[in-house]
């Protein structure tokens, strides 16, 4: 059955190191969503893009964190250079066109920034 | 700025009791709010949907209500089971607006 995929589902890395992660929406889906989850944080929305257009990054640090869609099967998160307040589980999500439609999310990226 | 809190950080009750959880907003209007269910090492997954001119919801043993005067929305599972034991985060949407989840609730069945 269709889902999210996402790679690598454990990353552990040095202070100072790039950091990409990698998603794959599921097909015909044309929102895809970045999450990042802490204990303290919870949930938080970093950045989303429609039709592989950026449409909010207001919750990303714009200094170390990018994020791009290079086309509609790959999402991709960025962080250069990655600090230790960074580690955390970043979710891929994706919705089919619709304000009411249900979000699928990824099993997640496991970050460790030692 | 916009705040979501959710009844508590956790939860216990007797398995066959009602669980109720809590959604309440603040500085958002939504026009519709999303109720999630989250496993250890797992994305969340949708359960419910609610929408602003909707004042009850329900699929199987879930009962979602949304009232948009209180900015509060109640979350039931009846007859719970051990297997209801996980996070369920409750998340507002709206056009033009950032969609935004709650901290979180987690729940603990006791058989």
């Amino acid at each position: 059955d269709a889902r999210v995929t996402q790679t690598p589902r454990d990353k552990v890395t040095e202070m100072g190191q790039e950091v990409t992660m990698r998603c794959q929406p599921i097909l015909g889906h044309n929102t895809v969503f970045w999450y990042r989850q802490t204990m303290m944080q919870g949930l938080e929305l970093l950045a989303y893009f429609r039709n592989r257009a950026p449409l909010d990054d207001s919750g990303m640090p714009k200094d170390r964190f990018s994020a791009e869609m290079p086309d509609a099967t790959l999402a991709t998160l960025k962080i250069q250079p990655s600090e230790p307040r960074d580690s955390a589980v970043y979710f891929c999500a994706s919705k089919a066109g619709g304000s009411y439609n249900e979000q699928f999310f990824g099993p997640g990226t496991r970050l460790t920034v030692l | 700025s916009q705040k979501i809190e959710q009844n508590s950080e956790a939860l216990n009750i007797q398995e066959g009791k009602t669980a109720t959880l809590t959604c309440n907003y603040t500085n958002y209007s939504p026009a519709y709010l999303q109720w999630y269910r989250q496993d250890p090492g797992r994305g969340p997954v949708f359960l419910l949907l609610i929408r602003e001119n909707e004042k009850e919801k329900r699929k199987e043993r879930l009962k979602v209500t949304f009232d948009t005067t209180l900015k509060q929305s109640l979350f039931h599972i009846t007859a719970s089971q051990p297997a209801d034991s996980a996070t369920y985060l409750c998340a507002l949407g709206n056009y033009g607006q950032n969609f935004v989840f709650g901290p979180g609730t987690r729940l603990s069945v006791l058989p």
